[in-house]
Parts: C-alpha cells; sequence; structure tokens
C-alpha cells in the first residue's frame, strides 16, 4: 500500500533555531515528492518538487533531501522565523498516477520567540 | 497567491442536505484535482479531472461527484450530506499530468455539517 509517514508528529522550537522534519515513504514506482507548507485553514503552498535523480533542493531558508535508495526525504529550516510556525507536509505521486498525490499527516512546527 | 480560487470559503449544511463547491483553476491549468482534510489530517484524494473528463477518483462513495468545464473550472458536488463530511475540501490546479509539474492548491472551502 502507498504511504508516506511523516516524523516527528509536532515540534516546537525557538526563534532563530534549524531544525529537519523527516519523511519515509512506501509509493512505488516513485515519481517525485513535494514538501508543502501549510498554514492553519488555509491551502498547502508548494515549497520544493524532488524527482528520481534529484538528492537535494533549496528554496530559501528551506532545504530538501531526497534518498530513493532508502525512501526517505528531509525538510531542513534554517533561521526560523515566527512565520514558518504551520503545517510541513510530504506529498509523493506514483508514475502513471503524477497528479494523485499521496500526502503524509504532516508535521505541526510552532517557533515561539 | 496561487491563482486557484474556491468558493464557498465556509459553509453550514445539515444532514442529508445537498452541496456544491466550486473551483475556478489558474489560467491554462487543464488538470484539477479535489481533496477532503479533515481536522488535524492530511488530505485525501476524492478525484481528478483531465479536460473535462473523470482521471481517477479515490475511495470515495458515489454521492461525491465533479464536473470540469470547458474553462476548466471545477465544481464538487456532495449529496446526502453526513456529519462525517465536515472537513477542509481543497482544490488543486495543475498542467497536464507531466511529472514535476507544480500543483497550486487554493484555499479551501470548509464544510460543516450538522
Amino acid at each position: 500500500k502507498n504511504q508516506v509517514e511523516q516524523s516527528p508528529q509536532s515540534l516546537i522550537i525557538l526563534e532563530g533555531k534549524n531544525c529537519t522534519l523527516q519523511c519515509n515513504y512506501t509509493v512505488s514506482p516513485f515519481s517525485n515528492l513535494r514538501w508543502y507548507k501549510q498554514d492553519t485553514g488555509r491551502g498547502p503552498v508548494s515549497l520544493t518538487i524532488m524527482t528520481f535523480s534529484e538528492n537535494t533542493k533549496s528554496n530559501g531558508r528551506y532545504t530538501a533531501t531526497l534518498d530513493a535508495d532508502t525512501k526517505q526525504s528531509s525538510l531542513h529550516i534554517t533561521a526560523s522565523q515566527l512565520s514558518d510556525s504551520a503545517s510541513y507536509i510530504c506529498v509523493v505521486s506514483a508514475f502513471f498516477n503524477t497528479d494523485k498525490l499521496i500526502f503524509g499527516t504532516g508535521t505541526r512546527l510552532q517557533v515561539f520567540p | 497567491e496561487t491563482g486557484v480560487t474556491q468558493s464557498p470559503t465556509h459553509l453550514i449544511k445539515t444532514r442529508g442536505q445537498q452541496v456544491t463547491l466550486r473551483c475556478s483553476s489558474q489560467s491554462g491549468h487543464n488538470t484539477v484535482s479535489w481533496y477532503q482534510q479533515a481536522l488535524g489530517q492530511g488530505p485525501q484524494f476524492i478525484f481528478q479531472y483531465y479536460r473535462e473528463e473523470e482521471n481517477g477518483r479515490g475511495n470515495f462513495p458515489p454521492r461525491f461527484s465533479g464536473l470540469q468545464f470547458p474553462n476548466y473550472s471545477s465544481e464538487l458536488n456532495v449529496n446526502a450530506l453526513e456529519l462525517d463530511d465536515s472537513a477542509l475540501y481543497l482544490c488543486a490546479s495543475s498542467l497536464s499530468e507531466s511529472s514535476g509539474n507544480t500543483i497550486y492548491f487554493g484555499e479551501g472551502s470548509w464544510l460543516t455539517v450538522v
């Protein structure tokens, strides 16, 4: 069964600190992996997209990594800001179903001053 | 802004009623998908439309139906509403099904069934 699991479920950090969120997936055959940021009650906003051949992709203070062999991805947030408080969702697509996304349940990040 | 517009933003319905949610996709995007997101959960795929044809369906009963119009806007219809249908309904648009295309989400429609 295609699944996406994320850890931790929730995370609290102080402003200015770094953090890393984890994503493990069993989706096959793998097509691409996306990280989204979702503020409470809002629609998800795309942060990164990575295909099979990409290991790292950055978007400002967000850096995503992908290990297709171990089926793991991480999202690293550098120098966190209060506005980073949100849910971060890992989303995986399978070949032949590239737009039918399989979502993780997300990591709820809270950044405190 | 993602260019994907959903309406209404919030609505309350009673059990047994019917609801229609609307989505205006980003200009030029011919693929639209609908997702249901319960509180504290990740979105669950309902169905997808590509050039006005249904192109995949998740594990939702037939009372969840949809349409895509020639201008690629879309509707989600839910009949015989149940309490468990209370959720955030998200519309996502993209250009074709090519891998790696960015998928843009709307802000969602909050449905409460009482």
